[in-house]
């Protein structure tokens, strides 16, 4: 079974700070990396998709890098709103995975006034 | 996710019922795969399919079943109920092709089993 591992679980922030969360994964037949935003009775949005080491992708304030060499992904969001609070997923694909993608439990992100 | 459609939205089962969780595409997508989400668990594949007429387990496939005679609908379904089957269910849909294709997630139907 793949270990995926997202932190923190949760975060607690400030509306204008600025944010970074990590997700780790195994280095070994990487194929892809995908992060998802998660709000509460709601379903997962897609993000990015990440797979060349060194990939960076950005949409608007959310940015995200990628590691394949030592196995992790960060996200970060610069001068978080009160709308970026949601669940922010990253699942990893392996080659020769059979299309599977494995989820990590997520971070939590609050944004507070 | 306006693509992919999940019904019903919310059910309640006693325990040792049967029921089918639906899913239907209009994006015709090979790739269609059913996940339960668990507090503290995640999202967890349950069942998947490739293509119409074939089908494979996931991570915790027991008291699922699941079918694929078209590209566009994809039914779970629950033999006999258990507390344990208590969940959120997502339905999701990607593009079987070469490359790392986004999934699409519909929007989900939360069970609960007494």
């Amino acid at each position: 079974i793949l270990n995926v591992e997202q932190s923190p679980q949760s975060l607690h922030v400030q509306e204008g700070d600025s944010t970074n969360f990590t997700c780790s994964f195994p280095s070994s037949n990487f194929y892809a990396l995908h992060w998802y935003r998660w709000e509460t009775a709601k379903s997962p949005e897609a993000l990015f998709v990440m797979t060349l080491n060194g990939d960076e992708k950005k949409k608007g304030r959310i940015s995200a890098t990628l590691n394949t060499k030592e196995g992790y992904s960060y996200l970060y969001i610069k001068g978080s709103q009160p709308e970026d609070s949601a669940t922010y997923l990253c699942a990893f694909r392996i080659t020769g995975g059979g299309n599977k993608l494995t989820f990590g439990t997520g971070t939590q992100l609050k944004v507070e006034l | 996710n306006a693509g992919v459609t999940q019904t019903p939205k919310f059910q309640v089962l006693k325990t040792g019922q049967s029921m089918t969780l639906q899913c239907a595409q209009d994006m015709n997508h090979e790739y269609m795969s059913w996940y339960r989400q668990d507090p503290g668990m995640g999202l967890r594949l349950i069942h998947y399919s490739v293509g119409a007429g074939i089908t494979d387990q996931g991570e915790v496939p027991n008291g699922y079943n699941v079918s694929r005679s078209t590209t566009e609908d994809f039914p779970l379904r629950l033999l006999s109920a258990a507390p344990s089957q208590t969940s959120v269910y997502f339905c999701a849909v990607r593009l079987r092709g070469g490359g790392p294709e986004t999934q699409y997630f519909g929007p989900g139907t939360r069970l609960l089993v007494l």
